[in-house]
């Protein structure tokens, strides 16, 4: 079975520093790889997602996640954070054939201070 | 064009209750999942459905019973309510990889 790790669990950014949030799977074949944001009292959105080809991913709001094979990571960026991205993150995956449920890492809490 | 809903939003229950869950999509997804959300757990696949009278265990189906006598609706059942239970519902559907959620259930269990 497919597992994901997130290694931050709180983050405390001010507002124009630099994100990165790791996120590493173990699983020994194909996937499909997600970020999903969760804000203050809401429902689970989709950040990015990868499922085969460039990968470096862009998503909404100036996010990106770059799949490194290797490594089994799928870490999320953004150059330069806002206080409205204060929210949780979650890395999800999926095998790329057959199962289409998620498995989700614990998530990260990030905070950005104006 | 709504998406995912469901009802209610917030429950209380005292310890032996049970209550259903309700869950349903307006997009006309095969696939459709329950998960809890814990507080420094992240999400946990509690069942999920392929389609119509289709379902199967998640990770922890323990206490909860699930039922898809139609592709639009997922109920999610809780028979004998344990404080165990209490967490954050959400629903998901999806028609390929990409899912969709809810807005969430917040049960507690007392």
């Amino acid at each position: 079975a497919q597992s994901v790790s997130q290694h931050n669990h709180h983050v405390i950014l001010s507002e124009a520093a630099s994100l990165e949030l790791g996120c590493n799977y173990s699983y020994g074949g194909t996937v499909n790889l997600f970020w999903y944001v969760q804000y203050p009292g809401q429902h689970l959105q989709l950040l990015l997602k990868y499922f085969s080809g460039d990968p470096l991913v862009k998503g909404i709001k100036g996010f990106e996640a770059e799949f490194i094979k290797s490594k089994f990571s799928f870490n999320l960026r953004k150059p330069s954070v806002q206080w409205s991205d204060t929210a949780e993150y979650f890395c999800a995956v999926t095998p790329g054939t057959g199962r289409r449920a998620l498995t989700f890492g614990s998530g990260t809490r990030l905070q950005v201070q104006p | 064009n709504a998406g995912v809903t469901q009802t209610p939003k917030f429950r209380i229950l005292k310890i032996g209750q049970s209550m259903t869950l309700q869950c349903t999509q307006d997009m006309n997804h095969n696939y459709m999942y329950w998960y809890r959300q814990d507080p420094g757990m992240g999400l946990k696949l509690i069942y999920y459905s392929v389609g119509a009278g289709i379902t199967d265990k998640g990770e922890v189906p323990n206490g909860y019973n699930v039922s898809r006598s139609t592709t639009e609706d997922f109920p999610l059942r809780l028979e004998l309510a344990a404080p165990s239970q209490t967490s954050v519902y959400f629903c998901a559907s999806s028609g390929n990889y990409e899912q969709y959620f809810g807005p969430g259930t917040r049960l507690t269990v007392t």
